[in-house]
């Protein structure tokens, strides 16, 4: 009975490569997001969708393609993956967007690039 | 350019004493305010909030303060157990139109441990 699922928990990966972490609610929250935790533990937002829209886009480079398919499911694919984009990658959820309502994380996949 | 911080990296506290966490800001913006709780291996779970209309908000153990002239705002929690020990984020958000609507922006957080 999770509420907010991410998967995979770890992604070892090369250099160049594309890969993609899934992320799914339960609660039947009508906003999802995407935050990065960088090397200096900073939680930084990069996208948000409202009902499959793209609500927030935080200057990420255009090689990160959220996906919402429908407004239980988000998405990250990234392409030709770089070292920097090594971190701890969170997926949430909220009731409401821009109303104060309290995220609801997952566990979060630990990306490294080698 | 970190507009929420937290300034303490690690705090140690003994059972069933209070712990305090601090969180300073520098957008006036901002008019919601939250700690989280992340647990290793674990998403962060959200604790309390509380708006800039208020200077308190309490829920058990934990209460927060709010200081808008100081930008500051601290957790407390009394008292203290071992099951506490976690990492606190400190996180603020604003509701202005624009890009900043409903975003969070966190602190990097503080490690507690609570010693029994």
């Amino acid at each position: 009975d999770t509420a907010v699922s991410q998967t995979p928990k770890y992604l070892v990966t090369q250099m160049g490569n594309d890969k993609s972490i899934k992320c799914e609610q339960n609660l039947g929250h009508d906003t999802m997001y995407w935050y990065k935790q960088d090397s200096k533990k900073f939680l930084k937002i990069m996208f948000s969708y409202n009902n499959k829209e793209l609500i927030i886009n935080e200057t990420v480079p255009n090689r990160f393609s959220p996906k919402s398919p429908d407004k239980a499911h988000l998405n990250l694919l990234i392409n030709s993956l770089e070292l920097g984009d090594s971190a701890v990658y969170f997926c949430a959820s909220s009731l409401l967007q821009g109303s104060h309502s309290p995220l609801h994380f997952g566990n979060g996949t630990r990306l490294t690039v080698t | 350019d970190q507009q929420v911080k937290q300034n303490s990296p690690s705090l140690s506290v003994q059972e069933g004493r209070i712990s305090i966490l601090n969180c300073d800001y520098t957008n006036s913006m901002f008019d919601y305010f939250l700690w989280y709780k992340k647990y290793p291996a674990e998403g962060p779970t959200f604790l309390i909030s509380i708006s800039s209309i208020k200077d308190k908000n309490e829920d058990g153990r934990f209460t927060v303060f709010l200081n808008k002239s100081a930008k500051h705002l601290s957790l407390h929690i009394v008292p203290s157990q071992p099951g506490d020990s976690a990492v606190y984020f400190c996180a603020a958000s604003s509701n202005a139109g624009g890009t900043s609507y409903g975003k969070l922006t966190f602190g990097q957080g503080t490690i507690l441990t609570v010693h029994p």
